[in-house]
C-alpha cells in the first residue's frame, strides 16, 4: 500500500470560497473511485463516488471530476464552510477486486 | 440506520499482550474490511471477510488474524503486540461482494496504543 510522512499537503481556503482537492491515481485498471472526508478522531466518511464510465458527478455542494487520460480525480466543494475542515482522500478500486488503494490525503483548512 | 460500530474506542496494551477489536457492520452488509491507519499514514489493508469466510489478507504478519461471525460482525485479533502496532484500526463494511458497486462505509475506529 501507499504511505506518506507525517506532513500532509494542506489547502487553506477562505470561508465561502470554492475548494478543489486533487488526487492522482496510478492504476489503469481502476474503474471505481470514492472521495472520503476524515475529521480528527473519526473514521473516513463517504462523500461521493464515480465510476469510470462517467467524467463528472455532482452531489450536494460537491462535484467529482474524473480525467482518465491523465489518471486524475478532483473534488470540488462549493461555498466552503468551517465544518468542511478535515482530511480528504480518494480511493480507487481496481477492476472489481477487493483491492482499494487509498490516496495520501489533503488537509483542508477553512479560514474564517 | 446505524452505521458501522467499533469497540472499544480506545485500547491500551503493553508489548507482548494480545488485543481484540470488534466491529459490527451496517445491517444487511455481509462484507467486512479491516484497515490499519498509523499516525500520518494512509490506510493499509489488513483483512477482508465476506459471508463468514476470510477472502483476502494484506501484507501483515500472521499474528494479525480475525474472523467473521454468522451475524456478519467481525473481530480482529493482534497477538504478541509490538510498539509499531500502535495505530487507528478501522473497520468498513460493504453491501456487496463486488467492491466496485458500492462504497466502503467506515466506523470510527479503535485507537490501539502499545506501551
Amino acid at each position: 500500500g501507499e504511505s506518506v510522512g507525517l506532513h500532509l499537503p494542506t489547502l487553506s481556503v477562505q470561508e465561502g470560497d470554492n475548494s478543489i482537492i486533487n488526487c492522482a491515481y496510478s492504476n489503469s485498471a481502476s474503474d471505481y473511485f470514492i472521495w472520503y472526508k476524515q475529521e480528527s478522531g473519526k473514521g473516513p466518511q463517504f462523500i461521493i463516488d464515480i465510476r469510470s464510465n462517467m467524467d463528472k458527478r455532482q452531489g450536494q455542494r460537491v462535484t467529482v471530476l474524473l480525467n482518465k487520460t491523465v489518471k486524475h480525480l478532483s473534488l470540488q466543494i462549493a461555498a466552503t464552510q468551517p465544518g468542511d475542515s478535515a482530511v480528504y482522500f480518494c480511493a480507487e478500486n481496481i477492476g472489481g477486486t477487493y483491492k482499494y488503494i487509498f490516496g495520501t490525503g489533503t488537509r483542508l483548512k477553512v479560514l474564517a | 440506520e446505524a452505521g458501522v460500530t467499533q469497540s472499544p474506542t480506545h485500547l491500551i496494551k503493553t508489548r507482548g499482550q494480545q488485543a481484540t477489536l470488534r466491529c459490527s457492520p451496517i445491517s444487511g452488509h455481509t462484507s467486512v474490511y479491516w484497515y490499519q491507519q498509523a499516525l500520518g499514514l494512509g490506510l493499509q489493508f489488513l483483512l477482508w471477510y465476506d459471508e463468514g469466510e476470510e477472502r483476502n489478507r494484506g501484507n501483515f504478519p500472521p499474528r494479525f488474524s480475525g474472523r467473521q461471525f454468522p451475524n456478519y460482525s467481525s473481530e480482529l485479533n493482534v497477538n504478541a503486540l509490538e510498539l509499531e502496532d500502535s495505530a487507528l484500526y478501522l473497520c468498513a463494511s460493504s453491501s456487496t461482494r463486488r467492491p466496485n458497486n458500492s462504497p466502503l462505509h467506515f466506523g470510527n475506529g479503535t485507537r490501539l496504543t502499545v506501551t
